[in-house]
């Protein structure tokens, strides 16, 4: 299986807002509400900022949004700071009981 | 605080085997899937497998299926990865994670270890 497609890289300035996709298919993004968005430093371990599509985990700032339209979802990144600049993954079950990510992408603060 | 700590990383000729561990400590190991996931230098993330709490459930990815497997020791509050067949596009570094509530299978992930990296080369 393929990965679920993200765009390369996404820009903004500070206190803008950015939006990321993430495409896949009805087998895996449109067929359940298991999406997930990690977040990645150069280095580090990635770092869950939405589970189910819009959950929060604890401590995770309500910048951070998540929504799904069909077989496609997106995270919303509000307010855009400098420590939000890193690599971001989406993840989704799919029907063929594995787990796909993202192609990843590359978020910039200008 | 909860913690997983891999071991076992290193270089490795094609063909041959290696064995990763994952420790943890902090929390109830036994209630918890476990799964591993890779990334190869530069590249995304990939799923690797998962095991469920008590060992009953495992599923792995299609790239790896047939040639890893994975086990765990709650006695030891471990996790395993044995990796048999290694080819040079399994370099990566691999990480383990842990389910975010008990009763999950699939994910998310909300603790990982800090990786241990795989060189498959000969």
């Amino acid at each position: 299986q393929s990965a679920l497609t993200q765009p390369a890289s996404v820009s903004g300035s500070p206190g803008q807002s950015i939006t990321i996709s993430c495409t896949g298919t009805s087998s895996d993004v449109g067929g359940y509400d298991y999406v997930s968005w990690y977040q990645q430093h150069p280095g580090k371990a990635p770092k869950l900022m939405i589970f189910e599509v819009s959950s929060r985990p604890s401590g995770v700032s309500n910048r951070f949004s998540g929504s799904k339209s069909g077989n496609t979802a997106s995270l919303t990144i509000s307010g855009l700071q400098a420590e939000d600049e890193a690599d971001y993954y989406c993840s989704s079950y799919t029907s063929s009981n594995t787990l796909l990510f993202g192609t990843g992408t590359r978020v910039t603060v200008l | 605080q909860v913690q997983l700590v891999e071991s076992g990383g290193g270089v490795v000729q094609p063909g041959r085997s290696l064995r990763l561990s994952c420790a943890a400590s902090g929390f109830t190991f036994s209630a918890y899937a476990v799964h591993w996931v890779r990334q190869a230098p530069g590249k995304g993330l990939e799923w690797v497998a998962l095991i469920s709490y008590d060992g009953s459930n495992k599923h792995y990815a299609d790239s790896v299926k047939g040639r890893f497997t994975i086990s765990r020791d709650n006695s030891r509050n471990t996790l395993y990865l044995q990796m048999n067949s290694l080819r040079p596009e399994d370099t990566a570094v691999y990480y383990c994670a842990r389910d975010l509530e008990p009763v999950l299978l699939w994910g998310p992930f909300d603790y990982w270890g800090q990786g241990t990296l795989v060189t498959v080369s000969s």
